[in-house]
């Protein structure tokens, strides 16, 4: 294991529905992650977050809403999402954003199925 | 901007035999590279990274792979494939000068290995 939790491990919602997707790391990092990844194509890098604070944010859509309250948790907040949508997100700690060096931890992903 | 190709969709190999998965990169400055490793329903596992120093790195598994900057290239490699080791594989690249801890994945490479 990693030392990254996600949950849950599959979600299944509706266009009209809200759901949160949940990620722990137990690692002592300062940095946090959500990726998306969907079929055939690249890992696309959703938010950054450093000490708490959003620092990136890629051009996602306002109905992804991530949230972290401290260094160990972050979520993602879905609401009216469409069905692109569908994909795995995967949450990632790193010790320090800005250390070049430093590997990131991924969790399982969330597989999700917007219908 | 910094980029990574993964030429391959997929690589076929016999169990016991050597195996080669290929990524070159782009970037302005000096580059840090990884491989990170995707088992099915799972999350990406950290393989091996290279910062400075030997061409020829090792991991975890058995993997190594070589850094070769005239080509601009960072292969995956092992001596004996084992049948475990099919999953798909992702090159990833961070730039000295960027920003925080963003790394740019490529598209991944499944690896098949047959017994």
């Amino acid at each position: 294991e990693t030392g990254v939790t996600q949950t849950p491990r599959h979600l299944v919602m509706g266009m009209t529905n809200k759901k949160s997707l949940k990620c722990e790391q137990h690692l002592g990092h300062n940095a946090m992650y959500w990726y998306k990844q969907s079929a055939k194509k690249p890992l696309e890098l959703m938010f950054v977050y450093s000490l708490e604070e959003r620092v990136e944010n890629n051009s996602v859509p306002s109905r992804f809403s991530p949230e972290c309250p401290n260094s160990s948790h972050l979520f993602l907040h879905l609401h009216t999402l469409q069905p692109e949508d569908s994909a795995l997100y995967l949450c990632a700690s790193s010790q320090d954003m800005d250390r070049v060096v430093d590997e990131q931890y991924f969790g399982p992903g969330t597989r999700l199925t917007v219908t | 901007a910094q980029s990574v190709a993964q030429p391959e969709d997929q690589v076929n190999v016999a169990e016991g035999n050597p195996l080669t998965v290929k990524c070159t990169y782009s970037v302005s400055g000096n580059p840090y590279l990884f491989w990170y490793v995707q088992y099915p329903n799972r999350g990406l596992q950290f393989l091996l990274k290279y910062i400075t120093g030997d061409n020829l790195v090792k991991g975890s598994y058995g993997f190594e792979a070589e850094f070769n900057k005239s080509q601009t290239s960072f292969h995956l490699k092992k001596p004996s494939a084992l049948v475990s080791d099919s999953a798909l594989y992702f090159c990833a690249v961070r730039a000295f000068n960027n920003a925080g801890n963003m790394l740019t994945f490529g598209g991944g490479t499944r690896l098949m290995v047959k017994p």
